[in-house]
């Protein structure tokens, strides 16, 4: 079984500040975990993905996620945030190997205030 | 990246009648197919999940008879709302796994109204 929590469901930051959006998550096996962005009636925009790999992820538009196994987390972070990066953030996690099956968060809002 | 599309983007229909939305990877063979359901300031619910060619897995409380998946060819998946009733109304998006790195790559949706 797997689950994935989402802290904050709305998440609000100025321009050129430090986004920070958390992601604990619970697998029974290694897990995959992504992160993906959502724009208002939009489908889901792949950010980025931990794959057993690097557990420092990077991803597009300067996002980036660290994988922490003692913790169970995978934070998104971006370094300094746009307006454009206003938008629902989700989170999931997947089992690997054959089985593709997603599990997502409940998601986080950003909003990104002038 | 991988794209898929969705089409139509969105659909307004009367109560009792069917809608087929059609999802295609562009650019890549989807060998699993997953389709989802997603409501107002809500996540996405796993509605389904098909891989070509066989009978589509459907999820715990997903009425396989209201929701017929049909995933014909490996580019190619489709979703019909049989006998479409005002609670149907949602968006569903639709997403495509391409065998590397279970990553899915998610379809831009589609908006169904049913009045």
């Amino acid at each position: 079984a797997q689950s994935v929590t989402q802290l904050g469901s709305h998440v609000s930051v100025s321009e050129g500040a430090l986004v920070l959006l958390r992601c604990n998550y619970s697998s029974s096996v290694p897990p995959y975990l992504f992160w993906y962005v959502q724009y208002p009636n939009q489908g889901l925009q792949l950010l980025l993905k931990y794959t057993s790999a690097a557990t420092l992820v990077k991803g597009i538009n300067g996002f980036e996620a660290e994988f922490k196994k003692s913790e169970t987390s995978f934070h998104l972070t971006k370094p300094s945030a746009h307006m454009s990066d206003a938008a629902e953030y989700f989170c999931a996690v997947s089992g690997g190997g054959s089985n593709y099956k997603l599990t997502f968060g409940k998601g986080t809002l950003l909003t990104v205030n002038p | 990246g991988a794209v898929v599309s969705q089409h139509p983007s969105w659909v307004i229909c009367k109560s009792g009648t069917s809608v087929k939305i059609e999802c295609r990877s562009l650019d890549f063979q989807a060998t699993t197919m997953f389709w989802y359901r997603q409501f107002p300031k809500q996540s996405l619910m796993l509605m389904a999940t098909s891989n070509e060619g066989s009978k589509a897995t459907y999820e715990q409380g997903v009425e396989k008879d209201k929701f017929l998946i049909n995933h014909a060819s490996l580019t190619l998946s489709t979703l019909t709302v049989t006998s479409a009733h005002p609670e149907d109304s949602s968006f569903y998006i639709c997403s495509g796994g391409a065998g590397v790195a279970d990553t899915q790559y998610f379809g831009p949706g589609t908006r169904l109204t049913v009045l």
